[in-house]
């Protein structure tokens, strides 16, 4: 069974940083592409960054882009998420997401997520 | 970017009832590289289908998708209580990987 378990989401004051970590089991890791989602309070969902498997390629939303980097460690099956410079619009839950495969796919496991909080 | 406009924003129904959710994109979706979820409060959203009309591992045949270009559905046949959600869409064929704003089905 897939599981996908985020961490180190907390408040943080404007301007501030935080690495956000998403613990994978359950299927190859290194196989498969990973992303994060995110949800602003009564807003939808947006798409924040992914990385692919085997290419280690990284794509980046345009809000976040020279903010946030993502990266993966498949020794210890961890998806991270390297933010700096954070907004109070940064302010959501995070989602750690699987790809149905190694490249640019849909989501279809994804954790329960992680709320970050930007404010002073 | 490839800009995701869902329609209607609510949809009010009763359970037993057919939902036609609508995904129009700027641009074509190459591919048709476009999925559609499931999210209710408090979960982790669920994928339903993908490819604009492969459904998801263990999602029930009362939900179908269509279309291909810039024009895309979402048919839940008979809604069922544990339908009432709201969906999202989602292109996948370029980056930015851009959702739509969702459509809540609701009880009516």
């Amino acid at each position: 069974e897939v599981q996908l378990l985020e961490s180190g989401g907390v408040l943080v004051q404007p301007g501030g940083s935080l690495r956000l970590s998403c613990a994978a089991s359950g299927f190859t890791f290194s196989s498969y592409a990973m992303s994060w989602v995110r949800q602003a309070p009564g807003k939808g969902l947006e798409w924040v960054s992914s990385i692919f498997g085997r290419s280690a390629s990284t794509y980046y939303g345009d809000s976040v882009k020279g903010r946030f980097t993502i990266s993966r460690d498949s020794a210890v099956k961890t998806l991270y998420l390297n933010m700096n410079s954070l907004r109070a619009e940064d302010t959501a839950i995070y989602y750690c997401a699987k790809g149905i495969s190694d490249y640019s796919s849909p989501f279809d496991s994804w954790g329960q997520g992680t709320l970050v909080t930007v404010s002073s | 970017e490839i800009v995701l406009t869902q329609s209607p924003g609510t949809l009010s129904l009763s359970t037993g009832e057919r939902a036609t959710l609508s995904c129009r994109a700027s641009q074509s979706v190459s591919s048709n590289f476009l999925a559609w979820y499931q999210h209710k409060p408090g979960q982790a959203p669920r994928l339903l289908i993908y490819g604009a009309s492969s459904r998801a591992t263990g999602i029930p045949d009362t939900f179908s998708g269509s279309g291909s270009g810039t024009d895309f559905t979402l048919t839940i046949s008979r809604l069922e209580p544990e339908d009432f959600a709201v969906y999202y869409c989602q292109q996948y064929s370029s980056s930015p990987r851009t959702f739509g704003q969702g459509t809540k089905v609701e009880i009516k």
